[in-house]
Formats: C-alpha cells, sequence, structure tokens
C-alpha cells in the first residue's frame, strides 16, 4: 500500500531533550516536506526537500533540521526543543512535477 | 502576497443537507488549488484539485469545486452531507509544477447535526 509513514504518532518530551520524528515514503516521491498545524493557523511548512541532498527552509524552519540521505526517508530533528514547539507534525510527499502531496497521519508532540 | 482565506472556522450542517466551503486566494500567477480533508486522527486527504479547463472539478466522497477567477474563490460544495463528513477542510494555492510552494488556508471545522 502506498504511504507515509511517521513515527511516532505520540511524543511528549521536556525542553531541551533532543528528538527526531521519522517520515519514510514508499511511492519513490522525489518531493518530501514537514509541516507543523496549528490551531487557527493552518499548516505551515518547516523544511523540505526536493531530493537526496537537497533541502531548503520553509517559512516556519527556527529550531529544527532535516536530512534527506535517502530518497524515502526524511527525518525531522528539533535538536533543543522549547514549548512552543508542541504541535502537530505531519510528513507529506509528492512526485516530481507534481503539486498533490500525500500525507502521513501525524506526530502529536508535546514539550513541557 | 500569496494567501488563502477561509473566513469561516466552524461550520454546522445537519445530515442531508446541502454544503458550501468558502475560499479565497490572493496568488500572483496562474493559481492551482486544491481542497484537503482530515478526519479526526489522520492525516490530510485530497479530495479535488483544480489546475485549468472546466472550472467545475468533481472530486471523491461526492464532493465538488468552482473556480470563480473574477472573485478570487475556489469554494466547495457538496449536495448532501454524511455524518462521515464531519471533518476539517483545507484550501490550498501552488504552483502546478512544484508542492514546495503550496499555501494552505487555516481551515474550516465541518460538525454534522444529526
Amino acid at each position: 500500500e502506498a504511504q507515509v509513514t511517521q513515527n511516532p504518532r505520540y511524543l511528549i518530551t521536556v525542553t531541551g531533550k533532543k528528538l527526531t520524528v521519522t517520515c519514510s515514503q514508499n511511492m519513490n516521491h522525489e518531493y518530501m516536506s514537514w509541516y507543523r498545524q496549528d490551531p487557527g493557523l493552518g499548516l505551515r511548512q518547516i523544511y523540505y526537500s526536493m531530493n537526496v541532498e537537497v533541502t531548503d527552509k520553509g517559512d516556519v524552519p527556527e529550531g529544527y533540521k532535516v536530512s534527506r540521505k535517502e530518497k524515502r526517508n526524511f527525518p525531522l530533528i528539533l535538536e533543543s526543543p522549547s514549548p512552543n514547539q508542541t504541535s502537530l507534525y505531519f510528513c507529506a510527499s509528492s512526485p516530481r512535477d507534481s503539486s498533490s502531496l500525500h500525507f502521513g497521519n501525524g506526530t502529536r508532540l508535546t514539550v513541557t | 502576497a500569496q494567501s488563502v482565506t477561509q473566513p469561516d472556522i466552524h461550520i454546522t450542517v445537519s445530515e442531508g443537507a446541502s454544503l458550501e466551503l468558502r475560499c479565497n486566494y490572493s496568488y500572483g500567477a496562474t493559481p492551482y488549488l486544491f481542497w484537503y480533508v482530515q478526519s479526526p486522527g489522520q492525516g490530510l486527504q485530497l479530495l479535488l484539485k483544480y489546475f485549468s479547463g472546466d472550472t467545475l472539478v468533481q472530486g471523491i466522497k461526492g464532493f465538488e469545486a468552482e473556480f470563480k477567477r473574477s472573485q478570487s474563490s475556489f469554494n466547495l460544495r457538496k449536495p448532501s452531507v454524511h455524518w462521515s463528513d464531519a471533518a476539517e477542510y483545507f484550501c490550498a494555492v501552488g504552483a502546478w509544477s512544484s508542492a514546495s510552494k503550496i499555501i494552505f488556508g487555516s481551515g474550516t471545522r465541518l460538525s454534522i447535526r444529526p
């Protein structure tokens, strides 16, 4: 089944403790991205990647890192999480030359 | 500036009633428009998209949307809603060839009254 898989689905952590949220897609998509969803703000793009080893900042990249060493994986790294990064995070992918996104089921992160 | 506005934060309709969710956009180039649905605990799923051609587009689950260039709108409609349509709906605008420039609206939460 074609899908975008995020792990974990829920994560509670403390300020400053490094964490990684994984994202993997099995559709051989070139494009992958991370969004955060906050009430009243919709989805805001954090980082995106057009292909392996090519990443770029989105609208709200501060406090986040990403890497794209393989086509299928696009982990989101929070080196020193803070409470304002408490949010619902979505990974998405898309084939080259398409704007139609395929989303994972989300990761709800709470930073205390 | 490019933006998407969904003026209704929350809408409640009765089961079987018709539905229209509003979306207005501001985009410098030819807009490519999308509606996504987010069911509780799920990711976003593409309902429909408009790139060009017929301004009335059909999507999944019985939804349709109409592109009106003069009004900068792309409203989503359904003639008769079902309880399973309760979800959050997002309008988005972007460029046809690149998902990196997609801008999402803030969403409209749809509740269904039995």
